[in-house]
């Protein structure tokens, strides 16, 4: 029973380069999302999607890409990366009935020099 | 606007006493709320929700939470707290207006004191 899974767990950037956090969900939910969460800061949403071959930005989408071309699928590609990038991010999905909770990946902390 | 105010950053208590940790929240709509705990260097996990119902709401390892609708709050509560309930919590709501979007406090750090 995998539930939510990310990759990498540890990622070290230098400043400029490009990675992709894999997530992938084996519940069949239809809403994904993707979390930044930074200390005194909570959890802020990046990018969220409501089904396949949707998706749409949260607070702090800047920076970031997404696609969701599979129900099970929801990466997270930072295009160019930026010292401001360096946090913990975290993948959570959630089923139907919309009032259903988020169930989170384990995170991947990210580190950028 | 959707938001969440979790006051107390940090809350101490000694084993065996009872745990309260607050929540406010600000919504458009009816509220979904939803308590999450955080263990070092590991996911959120679902404690409880408030849906619709009762207004007061048991969860996992013996938490519950009160909801109040006119005072707008959802505090999380233990009736005796324990060394191992020490950990993050985070209180969330989700307006299903806006994408169903989940809005997160920033965190109350649990201390129980032995």
């Amino acid at each position: 029973n995998a539930g939510v899974t990310q990759t990498p767990k540890f990622q070290v950037l230098k400043t400029g380069q490009s990675m992709t956090l894999q997530c992938a969900q084996d519940m069949n939910h239809e809403y994904m999302s993707w979390y930044r969460q930074d200390p005194g800061m909570g959890l802020r949403l990046i990018h969220y999607s409501v089904g396949a071959g949707i998706t749409d930005q949260g607070e702090v989408p800047n920076g970031y890409n997404v696609s969701r071309s599979t129900t099970e699928d929801f990466p997270l590609r930072l295009l160019s990366a930026a010292p401001s990038q360096t946090s913990v991010y975290f993948c959570a999905s959630s089923p139907r009935p919309l009032g259903g909770e988020l169930f989170f990946g384990e995170g991947s902390r990210l580190t950028v020099l | 606007a959707q938001s969440v105010a979790q006051p107390e950053d940090q809350v101490n208590v000694a084993e065996g006493n009872p745990l309260t940790v607050k929540c406010t929240y600000s919504v458009s709509g009816n509220p979904y709320l939803f308590w999450y705990v955080q263990y070092p260097n590991r996911g959120l996990q679902f404690l409880l929700k408030y849906i619709t119902g009762d207004n007061l709401v048991k969860g996992s390892y013996g938490f519950e939470a009160e909801f109040n609708k006119s005072q707008t709050s959802f505090h999380l509560k233990k009736p005796s707290a324990l060394v191992s309930d020490s950990a993050l919590y985070f209180c969330a709501v989700r307006d299903l207006g806006t994408g169903n979007q989940f809005y997160f406090g920033t965190g109350t750090s649990l201390t129980v004191i032995p």
